[in-house]
């Protein structure tokens, strides 16, 4: 069975570009979360979604990260515009059934943004 | 509300046995323990729900004390395998998963 897997894994952008990650989960899991992880720490919550609908996207910075999941299986985050600060490891995860209590979650390798 | 691990870091003999501790100041529906490797993705251990119980994988296990808002990670018999970043995941209300500082695990022959 396929893991997560996400795209790209390594990118480069400067300042002020936009960038785009993309995600597609394990077959069947309905529950599809993106975390951002700063080097050293533990795995950070952005947005979670039950199949296409986002129920909790309280730790999303609205202003410049967006995220969709328009068909319920793959996911794209993006940024725009991007900004030092957003340098890190943008980890995609996904798990059946709904939430976390539970059910396993099972991470993505990560794309790995530097912004310069 | 971010669980906090102890110790932050520790560097163990193959063969040394270890003990991580996951604290949460919050009430606890379950404790998820993953591994990272440094450029992999965080792997899966085990989950251990409410209940107080006390699970085991191999020669890793771990147990959780709903009323003290603890699990502990226990690693018996290192393997060099076994260095890593280690995470504990705290679900502090349902379905919201937010994961600790990290302990780093370095298994030396």
């Amino acid at each position: 069975e396929a893991g997560v897997v996400q795209s790209p894994r390594y990118k480069i952008i400067e300042k002020k570009q936009p960038v785009a990650f993309w995600c597609n989960p394990i077959s069947g899991h309905n529950t599809l979360y993106w975390y951002l992880q700063n080097l050293g720490q533990g795995p950070e919550l952005l947005i979670r979604y039950e199949n296409e609908e986002a129920v909790d996207d309280s730790q999303l910075p609205k202003d410049r990260f967006s995220a969709e999941r328009l068909k319920g299986v793959d996911s794209t985050l993006k940024i725009q515009p991007a900004e030092l600060g957003d340098s890190a490891v943008y980890l995609c995860a996904s798990s059946s059934g709904q939430g976390a209590s539970g059910n396993t979650i099972y991470f993505g390798e990560g794309s790995w943004l530097t912004v310069v | 509300q971010q669980p906090v691990q102890s110790p932050q870091a520790v560097i163990l003999r193959e063969g040394e046995d270890a003990v991580i501790n996951c604290s949460s100041s919050k009430a606890l529906y379950s404790v998820h323990w993953y591994r990272q490797k440094h450029g992999e993705a965080p792997v899966f251990l085990m989950i251990l729900l409410k209940g107080g119980e006390q699970k085991g994988h191999e020669k890793i296990s771990a147990s959780f004390n709903e009323k003290k808002q603890q699990s502990s990670l226990y690693l018996t018999a290192s393997q060099l395998s076994y260095s890593g970043t280690y995470f504990c995941g705290t679900e502090v209300g349902f379905q919201k998963l937010v994961f600790g500082t990290g302990t780093r695990l370095l298994v030396s022959p």
